[in-house]
């Protein structure tokens, strides 16, 4: 299984946009990049998925480069609610198990 | 989206007693389900993957006879921590995939406390 590296904390003001980036050097060929969000004693939430290039839903984007061996998960405009931690995993998505890596802490301030 | 369900959603036991915490696929069925536990500040740690109908898969250093996994339906697993002790105390978060694969949902979370 890739192993992911992430910062460990972030801090950003509202309004303002937040990159997290995720390395995963030995990403293979059939593995998928997802991040999920995490709220303090409460389950993970799915933000968004991708394998290669740029995808974006209503809430983020994600990029890839053409080496897969990065991503950068984009949260536009953030507001406090957005203080979590974000977590990048790369696996198969048929069956496959996620394992978690250390995850970003961001911090939003007012 | 798909929900998954964990209960109950905190337990306090004494210590030497059994636990039992339920995890349902409420609108989708799982052959699949993980079970993940996570400690104070610390990220979720893959404990086992939960297989409809045979053995679950344990993950190196978790002891199978302290963390029984039954998943005896497709929408149904359940993790029983035996004999519990204070430093089995932590969050404990299972997750499923439908059977189509693609996202996986988890779970909100059991917190357990062994006094």
């Amino acid at each position: 299984l890739a192993k992911t590296t992430q910062p460990i904390s972030m801090d950003s003001y509202e309004g303002q946009e937040v990159n997290i980036t995720c390395s995963h050097n030995n990403i293979a060929t059939n593995d998928y990049i997802t991040w999920y969000q995490q709220f303090p004693s409460q389950g993970p939430r799915f933000i968004i998925q991708g394998y290669k290039t740029k995808v974006t839903n209503e809430v983020a984007s994600l990029f890839i480069p053409a080496d897969r061996k990065s991503s950068t998960l984009s949260l536009p405009r953030v507001s406090l609610s957005d203080t979590a931690v974000y977590y990048c995993l790369v696996g198969r998505n048929q069956g496959g198990k996620l394992i978690f890596g250390q995850g970003t802490e961001l911090s939003v301030k007012p | 989206g798909a929900v998954v369900s964990q209960h109950p959603s905190r337990v306090i036991c004494k210590s030497g007693t059994s636990v039992k915490i339920e995890c349902r696929s409420l609108d989708f069925q799982a052959t699949t389900m993980f079970w993940y536990r996570q400690f104070p500040k610390k990220s979720l740690m893959l404990m086992a993957t939960s297989n409809e109908g045979s053995k679950a898969t344990y993950e190196q250093g978790v002891e199978k006879d302290k963390f029984l996994i039954n998943h005896a339906s497709l929408t149904l697993s359940t993790l029983t921590v035996t004999s519990a002790h204070p430093e089995d105390s932590s969050f404990y978060i299972c997750s499923a995939r439908d059977q189509g694969g693609g996202e996986l949902f988890f779970g909100e979370g059991s917190r357990l406390t062994v006094l």
